[in-house]
This record gives C-alpha cells, structure tokens and sequence, in this order.
C-alpha cells in the first residue's frame, strides 16, 4: 500500500536554531518528492521537488535530502526565523499518471518561539 | 507573482443546501485540481480537470460533487446537497504539465462549514 510517513508530527523549537523533519515512504514506483510549507488557513506552497535522481536540493534556508534506496527524505531547516512556523507536507508522486497517484503525508507542524 | 485565487474564503451553509466554491487558476496552466482538507488531517484529492473534462476524481468525489469551467478562467467546484462531514477546506490548484512532474499552485483555500 502507497503510504507517506511524517515525524516528528510536531516540533517546538527556539528561533534561530536548525531542525530535520523526516519523510518515509512505501510509494512505488517512485517518480518525485515534493515538500510544501502550509501556513495556518492557508493553501500549500511548494518548497521543493526531488526526482529520484536527486540527492540534495536547498531552496534558501530549506534543504531536502532524498535516499531512493531507503525511501527516506528530510528537510532542514537553517537558522529557523518566527515565520517558518507552518505545517510541512511531503507529498510522493508514482510514475503511473495522475493526480490520484500523488500521496500526501499528514504533516509536522512546526513552531518556532522567541 | 501569478497566484491561483478563491471565493468565497469561508462560507457557512445549512445541511442540505448547494454550495459552489470560485477559482481562477494560473492564466497559462492546463491542469486543475480540487483537494479537500478536513481541520486536523491531511489533504485529500477529490478531481483533476484537462482539456475541459475530468481527467481523474477519487472516490470522495461522488453523484454530490460536480466541476465547471464556465469561461476560460473560472473553475467551479458545486456540491449539490451539503452534507455535515463536507465541513472542510477546498482548495483548487493548478500546474502547468500533468500532476507526476508539474509543480502544482495551491490558491489560499475556501473554508466550508456545514451546519
């Protein structure tokens, strides 16, 4: 069964200092990653997509990391400021087409304090 | 930035009324989706529009649940009788290629409460 895992499923952490939030998942075959950052009440907004291909892509003060071999994947997040706190979904494509064939993990909520 | 917008953002409706939910994608993207989040869970497919039919829907998206592109930018989203647990955000979104490898915009979302 295509699944997408998520942890922590919260984090609390102090401004400034750095966090990994992690990402397993069962989908196969396997086409990309995505990760998105949600803001409370709002829609997705995409960080970035990784292809199987694709170690390592930063994306300013994000860096995602995939392994294919273990279908893990992480995001870290660098000098974490007030406004990172949102929710952040990973989101695994197969290769068969289709938007059913997108499986979205139900997200870490982080927060960042003063 | 061209950005995917909805209307209304929150709207309040009795059970068993018709709602219709308003996006205008990005102006020079092919795809459009519907997605749903209930408060607290992870977001959920309802239907894939292409070529001014549905490409693709999940089995959420039921006899109840029906899409329009009126016009070359509007893209609707009507539930024909609003049932209690359709109490969610939608959110409509859109790329540029296919849903595998294009990168989906995600509008601000519409919040429906069903009382």
């Amino acid at each position: 069964k295509n699944q997408v895992e998520q942890s922590p499923q919260s984090l609390i952490i102090l401004e400034g200092k750095n966090c990994t939030l992690q990402c397993n998942y069962t989908v196969s075959p396997f086409s990309n990653l995505r990760w998105y950052k949600q803001d409370t009440g709002r829609g997705p907004v995409s960080l970035t997509i990784m292809t199987f291909s694709e170690n390592t892509k930063s994306n300013g003060r994000y860096t995602a990391t995939l392994d294919a071999d273990t279908k893990q994947s992480s995001l870290h997040i660098t000098a974490s400021q007030l406004s990172d706190s949102a929710s952040y979904i990973c989101v695994v494509s197969e290769t068969q087409t289709g938007a059913n064939n997108l499986f979205f993990g139900t997200g870490t909520r982080l927060t960042v304090i003063p | 930035e061209p950005e995917v917008t909805q209307t209304p953002s929150h709207q309040v409706t009795q059970m068993g009324q018709e709602v219709i939910l308003r996006c205008v994608p990005i102006s020079n993207h092919l795809y459009f989706y519907w997605y749903r989040q209930i408060l607290g869970q992870k977001v959920e497919f309802l239907v894939s529009f292409y070529n001014n039919e549905i490409s693709e829907k999940s089995e959420i998206f039921d006899d109840q649940f029906s899409v329009e592109r009126p016009d070359g930018s509007n893209f609707t989203l009507k539930i024909r009788s609003t049932k209690l647990e359709d109490s969610a955000m939608y959110f409509c979104a859109s790329s540029k290629q296919g849903p595998n490898t294009g990168e989906l915009f995600f509008g601000e979302g519409s919040r429906l409460t069903v009382l």
